[in-house]
């Protein structure tokens, strides 16, 4: 079946570096890709989506791009904010499985001044 | 826009009560999921509703869980008996669009604690 695979955490950075998290997927067909965000003590937000290949998903100063031929969605950002602290989940949503999402397990971030 | 609102925040309880979690969606979303966030398991998704009919129950853990949708505005999620290891957090999402790659919207989730 399809599944999200992310690297795991935590990672720590100081202010200002440069972001990369990992997200490669399995799937049949042509899967919708998504990145939320989870803040502490809250739910889930989304961050960004692409729902075709090539597409890239922006929002906040992020970015990712639904690779298909390496069945990869890296969530990137060029300079990271102690306000970027946070959870970070991949997810997988695809036509054959219902409305169901495949969730990543999540990636933590803390980002130091 | 109110957001997906959920209550209680937090529920300490006794082994054995009865628990019900409360779930408000988004107004004109039309799909609406229960979701539990532990440290071992992550997130799993429980149940999700369509149009306040039951789709997919198969997350639920067992017969001591429920779910209910009276109404477009309104789903409850009921563990009776409640055990330790259903301390979690659980999170209701609402969705519109009513289609795969239509994201969702969290509340901020209820702390469950059984003692």
């Amino acid at each position: 079946g399809d599944s999200v695979t992310q690297m795991e955490g935590p990672v720590t950075l100081s202010e200002e570096a440069f972001l990369t998290i990992n997200c490669t997927y399995t799937a049949t067909g042509y899967p919708s890709l998504f990145w939320y965000v989870q803040y502490p003590g809250e739910g889930l937000q989304l961050l960004l989506k692409a729902t075709k290949a090539d597409d890239k998903g922006s929002n906040k100063g992020f970015e990712a791009t639904y690779r298909k031929e390496t069945t990869s969605f890296h969530l990137e950002k060029g300079s990271v904010q102690v306000s970027d602290s946070a959870v970070y989940f991949c997810a997988l949503s695809n036509a054959g499985n219902n409305r169901k999402l495949i969730w990543g397990l999540g990636t933590s971030l803390a980002v130091n001044p | 826009d109110a957001g997906v609102i959920q209550s209680p925040r937090h529920e300490v309880t006794e082994m054995g009560q009865e628990v019900t979690l409360r779930c408000k969606p988004i107004s004109g979303h039309n799909s609406l999921f229960w979701y539990r966030q532990t440290m071992m398991r992550g997130l799993e998704l429980l149940i999700y509703f369509n149009n306040n009919v039951p789709i997919d129950d198969s997350g639920m853990p067992e017969d001591r869980f429920s779910a209910k949708m009276p109404n477009a505005s309104f789903s409850t999620l009921k563990i009776q008996p409640s055990e330790p290891r259903d301390s979690a957090v659980y999170f209701c999402a609402s969705s519109g669009g009513g289609t795969y790659n239509s994201p969702l919207h969290f509340g901020n989730g209820t702390r469950l604690t059984v003692t």
